[in-house]
């Protein structure tokens, strides 16, 4: 089945600087990446996502980039703000995509120093 | 704004009671998904269900029960709680041909005494 590694596992940035969040999977057939944020006290939530159809995806400082070749796919935020501060997990769908299971990573706890 | 809702937020109780974790939504998803996570770390899928009447388990074994006798309803069951069972649980939904993004609660942080 599926694996997702996810690095770093702890990032500590000043604001305004860029923080850059990895992930690798294992499985080619897999078509779907989302990245999600959690506050908290609250469950994750999605901030942006990717299909396997398109490489880049930007939304306002928030941007993920996917090599399909390479089997990787990567959180970039620019910018970053205190508000940015939280743990941040990369998944992918487990082929074949009809049972909607994704299999998340590790986690990066992302501290935004003011 | 996903509108899935897990009750209650905290709980905490003693070994050997029997608990049910409610979690609905209001989107008419078809699939419904329970992670169990300890606080900042890896989510861990337990059950998931692809519709009304369908249940799986997932990939960390629990001794959680679950149903789906309706579609915007999928509560957790532990017939006889154990401090092991001390974690956050989070449940999620998607929906759509292609199952789309999972949407997720708030959890329910339980406490076993």
């Amino acid at each position: 089945g599926e694996n997702v590694e996810q690095h770093p596992s702890t990032l500590s940035v000043q604001e305004g600087d860029s923080a850059v969040i990895k992930c690798t999977y294992s499985d080619s057939a897999s078509n779907y990446f989302p990245w999600y944020k959690q506050e908290l006290g609250k469950g994750p939530q999605l901030i942006i996502d990717i299909r396997s159809n398109v490489g880049e995806k930007k939304d306002q400082r928030i941007a993920v980039t996917l090599n399909k070749t390479a089997k990787h796919f990567s959180l970039h935020i620019t910018e970053t703000q205190p508000e940015d501060s939280a743990v941040y997990f990369c998944a992918a769908r487990d082929p074949p995509g009809n049972t909607g299971k994704l299999i998340f990573g590790q986690g990066t706890t992302l501290q935004v120093k003011p | 704004e996903a509108d899935i809702y897990q009750t209650p937020r905290y709980l905490v109780i003693g070994t050997g009671k029997k608990i049910t974790l409610e979690c609905s939504q209001t989107m008419g998803h078809d699939k419904m998904y329970w992670y169990q996570q300890d606080p900042g770390m890896e989510l861990h899928l337990i059950h998931y269900s692809y519709g009304v009447n369908s249940t799986e388990k997932g990939d960390l074994s629990s001794e959680s029960t679950v149903s789906r006798i309706r579609t915007e309803h999928f509560p957790l069951t532990l017939e006889s709680a154990r401090p092991s069972h001390t974690s956050q649980y989070l449940c999620a939904s998607s929906g759509g041909q292609d199952s789309g993004p999972q949407h997720f609660g708030d959890g329910t942080r339980l406490s076993i005494l």
